[in-house]
């Protein structure tokens, strides 16, 4: 089992430009979420994804955006990239079953110049 | 809406030691869960404890154990025998068990330095 997957390890992209970052689940795992996690802080929720829809969303602006495909793997879209936006992303996965677990991929650090 | 609030941003503890790491929040649910991760250089992050609400005996895993006390809405953590390993940062984490919401909310962490 490969645990969670998350693509590219990193990233560093201008102020404006758009960037997709892209996580695989856990095996046997429906529901995808999305955080961020500045520098010295906790992660902040941006949205989760279940059944290729997004179901509750954190307080992040309408650049932010996603997608959930049949087998699960989930993008996270970014438009518009502004410095504030330099941040680890990372992406947990569970099983709407039983939110008691939810297990974390190793993250995509993004750096916006 | 939950709050978590970690108030030690630094923690440090010789090699062998006990240290105990503190955690509040604040909720106006019956149910949840509360979790520690630990998140070291690597980025990845790591399930150390998970605690159930419902459930008043305190949760233990190996050399860490928690103490969980629901009216006062305290949560810390407890690592005995402290090891090199365990130097890391940790989050206490709170998610409701509403199936329809697998958000967690973090504090914003404490930094554990163990020293040999």
């Amino acid at each position: 089992d490969a645990g969670v997957t998350q693509s590219p390890t990193h990233l560093i992209k201008t102020r404006g430009q758009q960037v997709t970052l892209r996580c695989s689940p856990k095996s046997g795992h429906d529901t995808v979420s999305w955080y961020q996690q500045a520098l010295g802080q906790g992660p902040q929720f941006i949205f989760q994804y279940y059944e290729e829809e997004e179901r509750q969303r954190g307080n992040f602006p309408d650049r932010f955006s996603g997608h959930q495909f049949p087998n699960y793997s989930s993008e996270l879209n970014v438009n518009a990239l502004l410095l504030g936006d330099s941040a680890l992303y990372l992406c947990a996965s569970s099983h709407s079953r039983s939110y008691s677990e939810q297990f974390f991929g190793p993250g995509t650090r993004l750096t916006v110049l | 809406a939950q709050t978590v609030t970690q108030s030690q941003p630094e923690m440090s503890v010789q090699e062998a030691e006990t240290v105990t790491l503190s955690c509040t929040y604040d909720t106006s649910e019956s149910d949840y869960y509360l979790f520690w991760y630990k998140q070291p250089p690597s980025r990845q992050m790591i399930l150390v404890i998970r605690q159930e609400a419902y459930k008043q005996q305190n949760a233990t895993e190996n050399r860490f154990s928690v103490n969980f006390q629901k009216a006062a809405k305290s949560f810390s953590l407890k690592i005995s025998d402290s090891q090199l390993g365990d130097a890391a940062m940790y989050f206490c984490a709170y998610r409701t068990v509403n199936t329809n919401a697998g958000k967690s909310t973090f504090g914003d962490g404490t930094t554990l330095t163990v020293k040999p």
